[in-house]
Protein backbone atom coordinates (compact mmCIF):
# COMPACT_ATOMS: atom_id res chain seq x y z
CA UNK A 1 0.00 0.00 0.00
CA UNK A 2 0.85 3.61 0.08
CA UNK A 3 4.05 4.64 2.50
CA UNK A 4 5.31 7.34 4.42
CA UNK A 5 8.84 8.19 4.11
CA UNK A 6 11.02 9.50 6.63
CA UNK A 7 14.28 10.82 6.46
CA UNK A 8 16.92 10.00 8.16
CA UNK A 9 16.74 6.73 10.12
CA UNK A 10 19.02 7.68 12.45
CA UNK A 11 20.40 10.62 13.38
CA UNK A 12 23.22 11.32 16.54
CA UNK A 13 23.23 15.01 17.23
CA UNK A 14 24.86 16.71 19.79
CA UNK A 15 22.75 18.99 22.77
CA UNK A 16 22.30 22.37 21.36
CA UNK A 17 22.43 21.85 17.91
CA UNK A 18 19.51 22.10 15.22
CA UNK A 19 18.70 19.06 13.88
CA UNK A 20 15.11 18.56 10.88
CA UNK A 21 13.42 15.61 10.31
CA UNK A 22 11.69 15.13 6.73
CA UNK A 23 8.53 13.30 6.16
CA UNK A 24 7.39 12.77 2.63
CA UNK A 25 3.97 11.74 3.26
CA UNK A 26 1.12 9.69 0.90
CA UNK A 27 0.73 11.79 -2.18
CA UNK A 28 -2.82 12.70 -2.52
CA UNK A 29 -3.02 13.18 1.62
CA UNK A 30 -3.87 16.71 2.76
CA UNK A 31 -3.14 15.85 7.09
CA UNK A 32 -0.15 15.78 8.31
CA UNK A 33 1.27 14.96 11.78
CA UNK A 34 4.11 13.79 14.17
CA UNK A 35 4.08 11.89 16.73
CA UNK A 36 7.23 11.60 19.71
CA UNK A 37 7.73 7.96 21.44
CA UNK A 38 10.08 7.52 23.91
CA UNK A 39 11.91 3.89 23.82
CA UNK A 40 9.34 1.45 25.36
CA UNK A 41 6.10 4.32 25.82
CA UNK A 42 3.66 5.24 24.69
CA UNK A 43 2.84 7.40 21.34
CA UNK A 44 2.65 10.77 22.00
CA UNK A 45 0.89 13.53 19.88
CA UNK A 46 3.06 16.39 19.35
CA UNK A 47 1.33 18.37 15.95
CA UNK A 48 -0.61 18.58 12.95
CA UNK A 49 -0.74 20.42 10.11
CA UNK A 50 -3.54 21.13 7.47
CA UNK A 51 -3.56 23.45 4.85
CA UNK A 52 -0.11 25.04 5.15
CA UNK A 53 -1.06 25.62 9.55
CA UNK A 54 -0.92 24.07 12.28
CA UNK A 55 -4.18 22.84 13.57
CA UNK A 56 -2.97 21.67 17.18
CA UNK A 57 -0.71 21.48 19.17
CA UNK A 58 0.46 18.98 22.22
CA UNK A 59 2.20 20.40 25.44
CA UNK A 60 5.35 18.37 24.28
CA UNK A 61 5.36 20.51 20.86
CA UNK A 62 8.32 22.69 22.76
CA UNK A 63 8.87 26.56 21.43
CA UNK A 64 11.97 24.91 19.82
CA UNK A 65 9.71 22.54 17.76
CA UNK A 66 9.29 23.91 14.71
CA UNK A 67 7.39 22.70 11.41
CA UNK A 68 6.74 23.07 7.57
CA UNK A 69 5.79 21.93 4.40
CA UNK A 70 7.07 23.90 1.70
CA UNK A 71 5.93 23.94 -1.65
CA UNK A 72 4.53 20.52 -1.13
CA UNK A 73 7.67 19.07 -0.48
CA UNK A 74 8.72 17.25 2.70
CA UNK A 75 7.00 17.79 5.77
CA UNK A 76 9.34 19.03 8.18
CA UNK A 77 9.97 18.98 11.89
CA UNK A 78 12.43 21.13 13.14
CA UNK A 79 13.97 21.67 16.87
CA UNK A 80 16.47 24.41 17.43
CA UNK A 81 18.28 24.16 19.88
CA UNK A 82 17.87 20.19 20.65
CA UNK A 83 18.11 18.96 24.18
CA UNK A 84 18.88 15.51 25.53
CA UNK A 85 15.27 15.37 26.34
CA UNK A 86 14.45 15.17 22.78
CA UNK A 87 15.92 11.98 22.41
CA UNK A 88 13.26 9.51 20.90
CA UNK A 89 12.21 8.12 17.72
CA UNK A 90 9.93 10.80 15.80
CA UNK A 91 6.92 9.15 13.52
CA UNK A 92 5.41 11.39 10.75
CA UNK A 93 1.74 10.15 9.76
CA UNK A 94 -0.52 11.48 7.06
CA UNK A 95 -3.88 11.04 6.32
CA UNK A 96 -6.63 11.91 3.31
CA UNK A 97 -9.12 13.35 5.24
CA UNK A 98 -9.61 13.91 9.40
CA UNK A 99 -11.48 11.66 12.45
CA UNK A 100 -12.10 8.72 11.09
CA UNK A 101 -9.69 8.43 7.80
CA UNK A 102 -6.57 6.04 7.72
CA UNK A 103 -3.68 7.26 9.29
CA UNK A 104 -0.47 6.12 7.54
CA UNK A 105 2.64 5.81 9.52
CA UNK A 106 6.41 6.14 8.37
CA UNK A 107 8.76 4.04 9.76
CA UNK A 108 10.56 6.69 12.29
CA UNK A 109 13.23 8.68 12.51
CA UNK A 110 15.27 7.39 15.99
CA UNK A 111 17.02 10.84 17.31
CA UNK A 112 19.96 10.30 20.11
CA UNK A 113 20.88 13.92 21.48
CA UNK A 114 24.38 13.85 22.80
CA UNK B 1 -9.96 15.46 27.71
CA UNK B 2 -9.89 12.29 25.18
CA UNK B 3 -8.56 9.23 26.50
CA UNK B 4 -7.85 5.33 26.13
CA UNK B 5 -6.56 3.00 28.38
CA UNK B 6 -5.39 -0.63 27.57
CA UNK B 7 -4.25 -3.57 29.27
CA UNK B 8 -1.06 -3.48 30.62
CA UNK B 9 1.82 -6.09 29.14
CA UNK B 10 3.20 -7.98 28.60
CA UNK B 11 1.12 -10.66 27.34
CA UNK B 12 2.44 -13.85 26.98
CA UNK B 13 0.95 -16.70 25.44
CA UNK B 14 1.56 -20.16 23.81
CA UNK B 15 0.66 -20.42 20.09
CA UNK B 16 -2.90 -21.04 19.44
CA UNK B 17 -4.16 -19.78 22.61
CA UNK B 18 -6.79 -17.11 22.59
CA UNK B 19 -5.94 -13.16 23.30
CA UNK B 20 -8.22 -10.27 24.68
CA UNK B 21 -6.56 -6.99 24.99
CA UNK B 22 -9.32 -4.89 26.86
CA UNK B 23 -10.08 -0.72 25.77
CA UNK B 24 -11.43 1.52 27.48
CA UNK B 25 -11.83 5.08 26.18
CA UNK B 26 -13.03 8.33 27.32
CA UNK B 27 -14.51 11.06 25.08
CA UNK B 28 -17.34 13.72 25.20
CA UNK B 29 -17.80 13.07 21.13
CA UNK B 30 -18.44 10.16 18.76
CA UNK B 31 -15.61 8.41 18.25
CA UNK B 32 -13.83 6.48 15.12
CA UNK B 33 -12.11 3.70 17.26
CA UNK B 34 -8.93 2.00 16.10
CA UNK B 35 -6.63 -0.98 16.48
CA UNK B 36 -2.59 -0.24 15.09
CA UNK B 37 -0.03 -2.72 15.23
CA UNK B 38 3.75 -1.68 15.61
CA UNK B 39 6.69 -4.42 15.16
CA UNK B 40 9.72 -3.70 15.93
CA UNK B 41 11.54 -1.12 13.84
CA UNK B 42 8.69 0.01 12.12
CA UNK B 43 5.71 2.68 12.83
CA UNK B 44 2.11 1.57 13.47
CA UNK B 45 0.17 0.15 11.03
CA UNK B 46 -4.13 0.33 10.52
CA UNK B 47 -4.84 -3.83 12.08
CA UNK B 48 -8.62 -2.14 11.20
CA UNK B 49 -11.20 0.59 12.13
CA UNK B 50 -14.82 1.08 13.17
CA UNK B 51 -16.38 4.54 12.65
CA UNK B 52 -20.07 3.44 14.48
CA UNK B 53 -21.26 2.17 17.89
CA UNK B 54 -21.78 -1.58 17.89
CA UNK B 55 -19.92 -2.49 14.73
CA UNK B 56 -17.16 -4.80 14.77
CA UNK B 57 -14.17 -4.55 12.84
CA UNK B 58 -11.73 -6.98 12.15
CA UNK B 59 -8.56 -8.61 9.97
CA UNK B 60 -6.48 -11.13 9.77
CA UNK B 61 -8.17 -13.05 12.83
CA UNK B 62 -8.31 -9.85 14.84
CA UNK B 63 -11.63 -8.75 16.15
CA UNK B 64 -13.44 -5.59 18.15
CA UNK B 65 -16.74 -4.41 18.46
CA UNK B 66 -17.65 -1.04 19.50
CA UNK B 67 -19.37 -0.58 22.47
CA UNK B 68 -20.58 2.46 23.12
CA UNK B 69 -22.80 2.01 26.25
CA UNK B 70 -19.79 0.34 27.93
CA UNK B 71 -17.25 2.91 26.56
CA UNK B 72 -15.17 -0.25 25.23
CA UNK B 73 -13.41 -1.83 22.10
CA UNK B 74 -11.39 -5.00 23.25
CA UNK B 75 -9.33 -6.98 20.84
CA UNK B 76 -9.77 -10.35 20.19
CA UNK B 77 -8.64 -13.35 18.34
CA UNK B 78 -9.36 -17.13 19.18
CA UNK B 79 -5.97 -18.27 18.13
CA UNK B 80 -2.48 -16.73 18.21
CA UNK B 81 0.43 -17.31 16.14
CA UNK B 82 4.30 -16.10 16.70
CA UNK B 83 4.28 -14.24 14.04
CA UNK B 84 1.47 -12.44 15.73
CA UNK B 85 4.16 -10.96 18.45
CA UNK B 86 3.95 -7.16 18.44
CA UNK B 87 2.99 -4.31 20.31
CA UNK B 88 -1.29 -3.47 19.77
CA UNK B 89 -2.41 0.26 20.29
CA UNK B 90 -6.07 1.40 20.92
CA UNK B 91 -6.68 4.75 19.82
CA UNK B 92 -9.51 7.20 18.94
CA UNK B 93 -10.11 9.91 16.80
CA UNK B 94 -12.68 12.81 17.16
CA UNK B 95 -13.19 15.73 14.92
CA UNK B 96 -13.10 18.06 16.97
CA UNK B 97 -10.05 17.42 17.95
CA UNK B 98 -8.00 18.16 15.53
CA UNK B 99 -8.08 15.19 13.55
CA UNK B 100 -5.30 13.62 15.87
CA UNK B 101 -5.45 10.10 16.66
CA UNK B 102 -4.87 9.57 20.37
CA UNK B 103 -3.37 6.44 21.42
CA UNK B 104 -3.45 3.74 24.62
CA UNK B 105 -0.44 2.94 26.13
CA UNK B 106 0.39 -0.39 23.74
CA UNK B 107 0.26 -3.75 25.00
CA UNK B 108 3.30 -5.89 24.74
CA UNK B 109 2.16 -9.40 23.19
CA UNK B 110 4.65 -12.25 23.15
CA UNK B 111 3.59 -15.74 21.48
CA UNK B 112 6.15 -18.58 22.04
CA UNK B 113 5.78 -21.89 20.21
Amino acid sequence: GPKVLQIPSHQIIDMGQMVTLNCDPVSNHLYFYWYKQILGQQMEFLVNFYNGKVMEKSKLFKDQFSVERPDGSYFTLKIQPTALEDSAVYFCASSLAGSGSDYTFGSGTRLLVI
Amino acid sequence: GDSVTQTEGPVTLSEGTSLTVNCSYETKQYPTLFWYVQYPGEGPQLLFKVPKANEKGSNRGFEATYNKEATSFHLQKASVQESDSAVYYCALSVASSGQKLVFGQGTILKVYL
